[in-house]
């Protein structure tokens, strides 16, 4: 089945600090992966998405490259912010894997950016 | 732009007790989804729909219901609550071109269950 692996569940930083977030994934065939960010108290939005394999995603400052050698797809940013603090989900999308549920999110990473 | 509603923000039931969690969409999209967000565990998918009185199971669909009555609403039943069940259950809603693997979800505040 498909799996998405986030190592870190919590990362804690200094504002201007650089951040990585770590997202490794298994799957067949080619997968659309996309990074979600979810705010206290809100619902999950997209931060990026990548469909084409060795292509980078960015915005608002985060970018994350389709590595489909190394099956990664880690996020960046060079400077966070403390509005940066918020939980962060690699989450990939395939029709593979014998599921009906099509996209596999990682299990978050808690990021806490202090002033 | 749009915006997913979801009743009640917070429901307390009973361990045994049916409970219904509502869910409005003003996108105008064809695809509607039930996830269940647990602490650590990320979110795993319940029922969704791809049209009006479309069903289809997730990976977590036992003790669960659902209801696509329209095609701005969907509806989902915990069938008999379990005792200290805490969880938050998210709606979202994608435009469905047909390639949901590839599809932007977008999603409600949520629902936050406490079962005494």
């Amino acid at each position: 089945g498909n799996s998405v692996t986030q190592m870190q569940g919590q990362v804690t930083l200094s504002e201007e600090e650089f951040l990585f977030i770590n997202c490794t994934y298994s799957t067949t065939g080619y997968p659309t992966l996309f990074w979600y960010v979810q705010y206290p108290g809100e619902g999950p939005q997209l931060l990026l998405k990548v469909t084409t394999a060795n292509n980078k995603g960015s915005s608002r400052g985060f970018e994350a490259t389709y590595d489909k050698g190394t099956t990664s797809f880690h996020l960046q940013k060079a400077s966070v912010q403390e509005s940066d603090s918020a939980v962060y989900y690699c989450v990939l999308g395939s029709n593979s894997g014998g599921s009906n549920a099509k996209l596999t999110f990682g299990k978050g990473t808690k990021l806490s950016v202090k002033s | 732009g749009g915006i997913i509603t979801q009743t009640p923000k917070f429901l307390i039931g009973q361990e045994g007790q049916k409970l219904t969690l509502k869910c409005q969409q003003n996108f105008n999209h064809d695809t509607m989804y039930w996830y269940r967000q647990d602490s650590g565990k990320g979110l795993r998918l319940i029922y969704y729909s791809i049209t009006e009185n479309d069903l289809q199971k997730g990976d977590l669909s036992e003790g669960y219901d659902a209801s696509r009555e329209k095609k701005s609403s969907f509806s989902l039943t915990v069938t008999s609550a379990q005792k200290n069940e805490m969880a938050v259950f998210l709606c979202a809603s994608s435009i469905s071109g047909g390639a949901l693997s590839a599809e932007t979800l977008y999603f409600g505040s949520g629902t936050r269950l406490t079962v005494l």
